[in-house]
């Protein structure tokens, strides 16, 4: 059964800071993984998604990792903005299966 | 335009009455989901449909019963409503890549959550 963790749980940086986001999954037989936002009260906003055969994928301030041999992912997140804050979900998804989330990290960036 | 919408977004109701809640998707998608999200924010999937067939159930009482009237719309209608069932609800949906795939592989689109509060 596959298992996603996130670390750390929740994050407080200043507003300007390079900050990382952790996850990991026990199954490393996974067809891709997408990270996500989500706002309080709001639905999940997709990010960045990566294929199993991708390394890396980059959009704006946003960059994510894929090694799948020691099923780990991170989400780099540049220069932070208080707009940033929110929290962030990383899924993985095998091949015939649907996501399965992590619980989070809940991320805030003062100004 | 919103790509997937759910309504209504709040719900409050007694124990024991039924309710559903909607669900549309406008991006032409072959697969749609419903997560459950609890107190603790936690997600989990539900149900998937791929074409109106269901393709997932996972382990979901069945006071939940999914309903597809075709490939656009995915609604769930809850018999029986108990305390446990108070969560979020949301309904997602995907492209189905690989031909031939049963199972879509796609990136997701999620709704903006239905709040279930039961009383």
């Amino acid at each position: 059964k596959q298992e996603v963790t996130q670390i750390p749980a929740a994050l407080s940086v200043p507003e300007g800071e390079n900050l990382v986001l952790n996850c990991s999954f026990t199954d490393s037989a996974i067809y891709n993984l997408q990270w996500f936002r989500q706002d309080p009260g709001k639905g999940l906003t997709s990010l960045l998604l990566i294929q199993s055969s991708q390394r890396e994928q980059t959009s704006g301030r946003l960059n994510a990792s894929l090694d799948k041999s020691s099923g780990r992912s991170t989400l780099y997140i540049a220069a932070s903005q208080p707009g940033d804050s929110a929290t962030y979900l990383c899924a993985v998804r095998r091949r015939q299966s649907t996501l399965t989330f992590g619980k989070g990290t809940m991320l805030l960036v003062s100004p | 335009d919103t790509a997937v919408s759910q309504t209504p977004k709040y719900l409050v109701t007694q124990m024991g009455n039924d309710k559903s809640i909607k669900c549309e998707q406008n991006l032409g998608h072959d697969t749609m989901y419903w997560y459950k999200q609890d107190s603790k924010k936690f997600l989990k999937i539900m149900f998937s449909y791929n074409n109106k067939e269901l393709i997932i159930n996972e382990t979901v009482p069945n006071r939940f019963s999914p309903k597809s009237p075709d490939k656009a719309h995915l609604n769930l209608h809850i018999n029986s409503l108990e305390l446990g069932d108070s969560a979020v609800y949301f309904c997602a949906s995907s492209p189905l890549q690989g031909g031939g795939l049963a199972y879509s592989t796609g990136e997701l689109f999620f709704g903006e959550g239905s709040r279930l509060t039961v009383l």
